[in-house]
């Protein structure tokens, strides 16, 4: 079955310090892949997404995300964290077949 | 969120009760969408729309409906017979069906 996983349900991590939120996924074929961002009772904001190409892709507000086709990944990584990025963070593959699967969200807490 | 809202922010719903959420976006995307979110199990799809006039089932369709008229609305219709309807709904659309989808704000529904 075509799935996607954050096997973090929370992650924690101090201002100043990198951080990464991971993802892994089970889909057929080349899939398309995003990270979202959601602050709380807000919609998702897009942030990043990998079609084909580089593996490390840049996105908005300083986030990057490095995909592993071996190990079928695609970890949300950024070098320095901000308190401001304290949010929740949604993984989403989209497969051979136009069907996107979400991830059940990652919950990042950043410290002053 | 620019360019996609939807109304009401939150919404009571009475026991037997059909309930319209609104959503409409100015993108001209073609393609949009309806998520149903509950904590800790990330986003389930409801319905999409790929064009005017069409739209398909998705993962959780069952007490659901919705209609495509326009190219800028796509309301979702809880009905009575979704017996479990509280949660935070978010509508979105995307260019077409594969490209990125961007979301709204969404709608908190809760049953009286």
């Amino acid at each position: 079955a075509q799935s996607v996983a954050q096997p973090e349900d929370q992650v924690n991590v101090a201002e100043g310090n990198p951080l990464t939120v991971k993802c892994t996924y089970s889909v057929s074929g080349n899939p398309y892949l995003f990270w979202y961002v959601q602050y709380p009772n807000r919609g998702l904001q897009f942030l990043l997404k990998y079609i084909t190409g580089d593996n490390l892709v840049k996105g908005s507000y300083g986030f990057e995300a490095e995909f592993n086709k071996s190990q079928t990944s695609f970890h949300l990584k950024k070098p320095s964290a901000l308190v401001s990025d304290s949010a929740l963070y949604f993984c989403a593959v989209r497969d051979n077949f136009n069907k996107f699967y979400f991830g059940s969200g990652t919950k990042l807490n950043v410290k002053p | 969120d620019g360019g996609i809202t939807q109304s009401p922010k939150y919404l009571f719903r009475k026991e037997g009760q059909n309930v319209t959420l609104s959503c409409e976006q100015n993108l001209n995307h073609d393609a949009m969408y309806w998520y149903r979110q509950d904590p800790g199990q990330g986003l389930r799809l409801i319905y999409y729309s790929q064009i005017v006039n069409d739209f398909q089932k998705g993962d959780i369709a069952e007490g659901y409906s919705v209609s495509r008229e326009k190219k800028e609305s796509f309301p979702l219709t809880v009905t009575s017979a979704q017996k479990n309807p509280t949660a935070f709904y978010l509508c979105a659309s995307s260019p077409e069906l594969q490209e990125t989808q961007y979301f709204g704000p969404g709608t908190r529904l809760l049953v009286l």
